[in-house]
């Protein structure tokens, strides 16, 4: 099974309000968790990352929150806009042999309406 | 640079035939990876290369085979295709300032009739 999944599979939005994405995690070894954003028809995008000893970390219109104690993970988009529709996803990293191996939740997608 | 390059872009195959799926990255990255991203899944790993010269085994490696052909080449092969690899294939390399970030190719669609 996954160790990292979404709440909401489909968040729906006004252009203009802010989003909140939610994801849960079970791996508290985990070293770095990293938001993509994925354009239809694309690969994943690297939005936003955040380190295991940090709980908020903030970047242009978004901000990722983690919880360590329940596990769980979240993406805040300000005043979002119609070319933030896409789908997210969360991912939780572990360094194996030098490498990070991430596991991905299945996504949500959202939806930014003019 | 062109990033993270995938060919072919779309595919189909017949049940039993076989292909390669090439990947080529331009950003001196030493991590590769390739993942399957079936419809409302996230993606999961099939086989990554921490370095050139090593493979190793992912979520989901049956019925594929790799080569890391050098630091910038990691080939996906299917020996025998399955409907049940009908998906997209993206590859993707990681070892910039993040090393853990990992920068994605535009994927390989894939159909398996």
């Amino acid at each position: 099974g996954e160790s990292v999944g979404l709440h909401l599979p489909t968040l729906s939005v006004q252009e203009g309000d802010n989003s909140i994405i939610n994801c849960a995690y079970s791996n508290s070894a985990s070293d770095y968790f990293i938001w993509y954003k994925q354009e239809s028809g694309k690969g994943p995008q690297f939005i936003i990352d955040i380190r295991s000893n940090m709980d908020k970390r903030q970047g242009q219109r978004v901000t990722v929150l983690l919880n360590k104690t329940v596990k769980h993970l979240s993406l805040q988009i300000a005043a979002t806009q119609p070319g933030d529709s896409a789908v997210y996803f969360c991912a939780e990293n572990l360094n194996a042999r030098g490498s990070y191996i991430p596991t991905f939740g299945r996504g949500t997608s959202l939806i930014v309406h003019p | 640079n062109a990033g993270v390059t995938q060919t072919p872009k779309f595919q189909v195959l017949k049940t039993g035939q076989s292909m390669t799926l090439q990947c080529a990255q331009d950003m001196n990255h030493n991590s590769m990876y390739w993942y399957r991203q079936d419809p409302g899944m996230g993606l999961r790993l099939i086989y990554y290369s921490a370095s050139e010269g090593t493979t190793d085994k992912g979520e989901v490696p049956n019925g594929y085979n790799v080569s890391r052909l050098n630091k910038r080449e990691f080939s996906l092969r299917l020996e025998s295709a399955a409907p049940s690899q009908t998906s997209v294939y993206f590859c993707a390399s990681s070892g910039g300032q993040l090393s853990y970030e990992q920068y994605f190719g535009p994927g390989t669609r894939l159909t398996v009739t």
